[in-house]
């Protein structure tokens, strides 16, 4: 059972919005403003999509976007696409200087 | 470029050992701390602990399902992070990434497979 729980799948039609909920505690998402959210397509290594919460990596779309309210994070991609069907995990920083992952969220594009 | 490279996976039997190699590239690695992360096939991503730079005493932090077990290191000279894994269980079944802070860049991953 994964410390940060996430809906275990959510889908969406082409050009519509989602959104991907991340709840934990105040030991991790509450108390840190170190949020992660991971993209992983079969197979393959994840890819960080979002940092800090709300921040984009170089090369990110801005399709992506993050956010949090108390003890939880969200990630939102607008415009949906084909590609963007994959696993997404959220992590945290937490109180004991350790990390922790959501049990993930696979997103169908239908 | 920023590169990971793990190596090391392979079968071992249960209560056996094993020392996986992350080989890093890139980017000033003494100064970094590095993280090791697991994924059993078919489930989500696990944090299995990290080893800061020398900076910061080499500092090492484990999940609650590997201290005691497992021993992560490093050599700076040669831009390479260890997890050493001991006492190995089944449930340890995963590929392994190593990863650096802010978790941007990952390796290809090395799959471990504890079966008898």
């Amino acid at each position: 059972q994964s410390a940060l729980t996430q809906p275990a799948s959510v889908s969406g039609s082409p050009g519509q919005s989602i959104t991907i909920s991340c709840t934990g505690t105040s030991s991790d998402v509450g108390g840190y403003n170190y949020v992660s959210w991971y993209q992983q397509h079969p197979g393959k290594a994840p890819k960080l999509m979002i940092y800090d919460v709300s921040n984009r990596p170089s090369g990110v779309s801005n399709r992506f976007s993050g956010s949090k309210s108390g003890n939880t994070a969200s990630l939102t991609i607008s415009g949906l696409q084909a590609e963007d069907e994959a696993d997404y995990y959220c992590s945290s920083y937490t109180s004991s200087s350790s990390f922790e992952f959501g049990g993930g969220t696979k997103l169908t594009v239908l | 470029e920023v590169q990971l490279v793990e190596s090391g996976g392979g079968l071992v039997q249960p209560g056996g050992s094993l020392k996986l190699s992350c080989a890093a590239s890139g980017f000033t690695f003494s100064g970094s701390a590095m993280h090791w992360v697991r994924q059993a096939s078919g489930k989500g991503l696990e944090w299995v602990g990290r080893i800061r730079s020398k900076a910061n005493s080499y500092a090492t932090a484990y999940a609650a399902s590997v201290k005691g077990r497992f021993t992560i290191s490093r050599d700076d000279s040669k831009n390479t992070a260890y997890l050493q894994m001991n006492s190995l269980k089944t449930e340890d079944t995963a590929v392994y990434y190593c990863t650096r802070p802010g978790m941007d860049v990952w390796g290809q991953g090395t799959t471990v497979t504890v079966s008898s």
